[in-house]
Order: C-alpha cells, then structure tokens, then sequence
C-alpha cells in the first residue's frame, strides 16, 4: 500500500525559508522510474508543479521558481525534502507531494499540507 | 496564466456525457502523455487517466481521455451528482524541462 504524508510549519514568516517533508511507503525511491514531485495549489487556485526528483537523483524545477527551490531525498528514510527560500504571501497554498511513476503520472498523493504566510 | 488552456467550467444534467479540453503545444502534449486529475471539494487530486487513454484500477468506463495533435479531451459519461468537482489535465513540457497542469475546469452537475 503506498501512502505520502506531508509535514511542516503551517506558518512561516515572509522572507523565510521554509523545509518541507514527504514521508513515504509503499515503494522505494532507488526503484528504476519512480519520482516523487511537489504540487501546491493556492486557496480557490489551480494546481502547480513544483519540483521533482528521480530515482537517479535527476531534479527539475518550476523555472518560476527554480532559484527558491531545493529538493532532495534520503532513500533510507523514504523521505523527500523541499525547501523553499523567500516565503512571500502569494506562497501561501496547500503543498502536496504525489509518487511520480515513470515522470508521467501522479498515482498516489498525499493528503497536503497547508502553509501560511501572513502579509 | 496556464501553459495548458481548459475552459474555466462545464456542466450538464445528470447521466448524460461531458467533455473537457485541454490544450498545448508541440513542446508539451504533442509529445508527451497526458494525465487526467479529478479534485472533489476539501481533498487532494486523484488520478482518472494517465498515458493519454488508461484507466487505474478502480476508475470507471465512464472516465476516458484521447489525444490528438496538441490537444487532449477528458470525456464522463453517465454523469452523476458525485462528479462535481475540478479536473486538471497534466503533462510534461519538454522546452521548460517541467511538468505543467491545465488551469482546471468546474464540472457542474445540473
């Protein structure tokens, strides 16, 4: 059964950095195809790709957002970092991070986490 | 402003058949596959279609997809009351090196 969970602050501070962890099972991260991305969808918005990286370590970025963002995972933990630098308030969204097979489709999801950054 | 273009909202009377559009360019659906999400009020996307056409295991023959050129088209049948909700199409952007989502579109069910 693979699952994702979200987790981190709910608030942050605008020019902060904030730090950002998927926590997966189900599947591993050093299997040949598999990725994980982030999504975030602000209030009442559509959904926009963030970031993803594969199981060769290969990362892409929004090219928005390319220079506020860092990913990285830690295959032994089944965890999935994202760090976004310079909070502003537009940032504030529901950040998701779905399983990403093969770079083609999000099969799994996480249920999201909400971060806030006050104006 | 989205790099996939789909009509803000559809809607149409219980059981009969919707479509939603979703269109790109070269750089993106033209040569990529194309995925399918549907967002029910207050929960994370779940996937309908992926790889233009398929359907996960669980998803109903009333959900299907096709592709032609640069453009992509979700079509529901049957519709029911539990259908409302945001669809998002997807894809890979081979010029952004980045994958990019539709703008959504509202299904209304009459």
């Amino acid at each position: 059964q693979v699952t994702l969970r979200e987790s981190g602050p709910a608030l942050v501070k605008p020019t902060q950095t904030v730090t950002l962890t998927c926590s997966f099972s189900g599947f591993s991260l050093s299997t040949s195809k598999m990725c994980v991305s982030w999504i975030r969808q602000p209030p009442g918005k559509a959904l926009e790709w963030l970031a993803r990286i594969d199981w060769d370590d290969e990362k892409y970025f929004n090219t928005s957002l390319k220079t506020r963002l860092t990913i990285s995972k830690d295959t032994s933990k089944n965890q999935v970092v994202l760090r976004m630098t310079n909070m502003d308030p537009v940032d504030t969204a529901t950040y998701y991070c779905a399983r990403d097979y093969s770079g083609n489709r999000f099969d799994y999801w996480g249920q999201g986490t909400l971060v806030t950054v006050p104006s | 402003q989205s790099v996939l273009t789909q009509p803000p909202s559809v809607s149409a009377a219980p059981g009969q058949k919707v479509t939603i559009s979703c269109s790109g360019s070269s750089s993106n659906i033209g040569n990529n596959y194309v995925s399918w999400y549907q967002q029910l009020p207050g929960t994370a996307p779940k996937l309908l279609i992926y790889e233009n056409n398929k359907r996960p295991s669980g998803i109903p023959d009333r959900f299907s997809g096709s592709k032609s050129g640069t453009s992509a088209t979700l079509g529901i049948t049957g519709l029911q009351t539990g259908d409302e909700a945001d669809y998002y199409c997807e894809t890979w952007d081979n010029s952004l090196s980045a994958g990019v989502f539709g703008g959504g579109t509202k299904l209304t069910v009459l």
